[in-house]
């Protein structure tokens, strides 16, 4: 049983560079979300989504876009990489509010 | 703005102490309040959760108290080990976000 799959797990990016994370679960959730972890400042949420076909913004969700076209993928897309974005981006799932969240192993990211 | 404050930001503890974590909220809207345990290169994992109408709760070692009116919540770890070693996050959950403190990085000391 896989959980959830994050792809990649390291990248180096350019700044101006796009690129696009994606995760994917294989538990049938509901909710996704993604999260950056910086030391000192716990995990922030970027943003997330409550079903397929929908989205919604987080606490930090400038600088990223995001779809949801499948049930089971949730991407993560920095059109224009900066500096400022290098970070452990984290995505979760679960069934529905109130519940466990499954977390990802994460993708370390850096922008040069 | 935080909407969860967590602290101590770090903490150490010696074998069989019992580490104290703490957090704060303000949205009264938040109704379940889960604490995350993470090991490093790994992603967070639930460790144990609260309702707002339940003052206490325990899992094996851990223990979440819950002051409703003061809107703070707190982890103990009881007979603290090594392996307890971790960074731990405490949340709330509002409608269908999950927001998270800051985390604390626990070191247990043989």
């Amino acid at each position: 049983n896989a959980g959830v799959t994050q792809t990649p797990k390291f990248r180096v990016l350019k700044t101006g560079q796009s690129m696009t994370l994606l995760c994917a679960q294989d538990m049938n959730h509901e909710y996704m979300y993604w999260y950056r972890q910086d030391p000192g400042m716990g995990l922030r949420l970027i943003h997330y989504s409550v079903g397929e076909g929908t989205t919604a913004k987080g606490e930090v969700p400038d600088g990223y876009n995001v779809s949801r076209l499948k049930k089971q993928n949730f991407l993560l897309g920095l059109e224009s990489a900066a500096p400022s974005q290098t970070s452990v981006y984290f995505c979760a799932s679960r069934p529905t509010r109130n519940t466990e969240a499954f977390f990802g192993q994460g993708t370390r990211l850096t922008v040069v | 703005q935080q909407q969860v404050k967590q602290s101590p930001q770090s903490l150490i503890v010696q074998k069989g102490g019992i580490p104290i974590i703490n957090c704060a909220y303000e949205n009264t809207a938040f109704d379940y309040f889960p604490w995350y345990q993470q090991f490093p290169g790994k992603g967070p994992a639930l460790l144990i959760a609260i309702r707002p109408d339940v003052s206490e709760k325990k899992e094996g070692r851990f223990t979440i108290s819950f002051n409703k009116s003061a809107k703070q919540f707190s982890l103990h770890i009881m007979d603290s080990q090594p392996g307890d070693s971790a960074t731990y996050f405490c949340a709330a959950d509002s409608a269908s976000k999950i927001i998270f403190g800051s985390g604390t990085r626990l070191s247990i000391r043989p």
